[in-house]
């Protein structure tokens, strides 16, 4: 079946660099992708999607980059602060189009990211 | 401020007791979720309604129950035949039934078997 994996479980950063955070798909069909940050003990948080007729979408310190060839998703978090140290999670919409009715997110395990003052 | 709220934040459960999760929203979403996480495992889907008085299975329904009597409320009760509950329950809802604009969380609750 579709799965949405990270590429590492743990990240650490020194603050004030730049982070990037991988996340590769399997479902080609998929078209719709969130990031999400996840502090301890409380419930993931929105930070940034894209469509798939994107390649890259930029927020606040924070950029997403799709490619649909390899079927790989980034986050990019620049200038990293100690608040920025969290999981975080790419998720996956599957079943639009093809299985009305069937849709729903399916979330990565996480990386968890440390940020080294 | 509209937002989704989970209570209790921590609830103790005796062995073959049943036990029931509140999640309740006002952002008028459609849809609702209840999510279970472990450590190392992200996120998996238990249930999820896309309207009122209706809901599907997710990934791993086994041992627990929902309803949807109320756009607003989604409880999830947790019964004797989950052999493993102890987790991070997470409830989230969608302002559409597919979902197609992500996902609200609330701030979960931990359940712990004692």
């Amino acid at each position: 079946g579709e799965s949405v994996g990270l590429h590492l479980p743990t990240l650490s950063v020194q603050e004030g660099d730049n982070s990037i955070i991988n996340c590769a798909y399997s479902n080609s069909a998929s078209d719709y992708f969130i990031w999400y940050k996840q502090e301890s003990g409380k419930g993931p948080q929105f930070i940034i999607d894209i469509r798939s007729n994107m390649d890259k979408r930029q927020g606040q310190r924070v950029t997403v980059l799709l490619n649909k060839t390899v079927k790989h998703l980034s986050l990019q978090i620049a200038a990293t602060q100690p608040g920025d140290s969290a999981v975080y999670f790419c998720a996956e919409f599957s079943g639009w189009r093809s299985n009305f009715g069937n849709e729903k997110l399916t979330f990565g395990t996480g990386t968890r990211l440390t940020i080294i003052p | 401020d509209g937002g989704i709220t989970q209570s209790p934040k921590y609830l103790f459960r005796k062995e073959g007791q049943n036990v029931t999760l509140s999640c309740e929203q006002n952002l008028n979403h459609d849809a609702m979720y209840w999510y279970r996480q472990d450590p190392g495992q992200g996120l998996r889907l238990i249930y999820y309604s896309q309207i009122v008085n209706d809901f599907q299975k997710g990934d791993i329904a086994e041992g627990y129950s929902v309803s949807r009597e109320k756009k607003e409320s989604f409880p999830l009760t947790v019964t004797s035949a989950q052999k493993n509950p102890t987790a991070f329950y997470l409830c989230a809802s969608s302002i559409d039934r597919a979902g197609y604009y992500g996902y609200t969380f609330g701030s979960g609750t931990r359940l712990t078997v004692v």
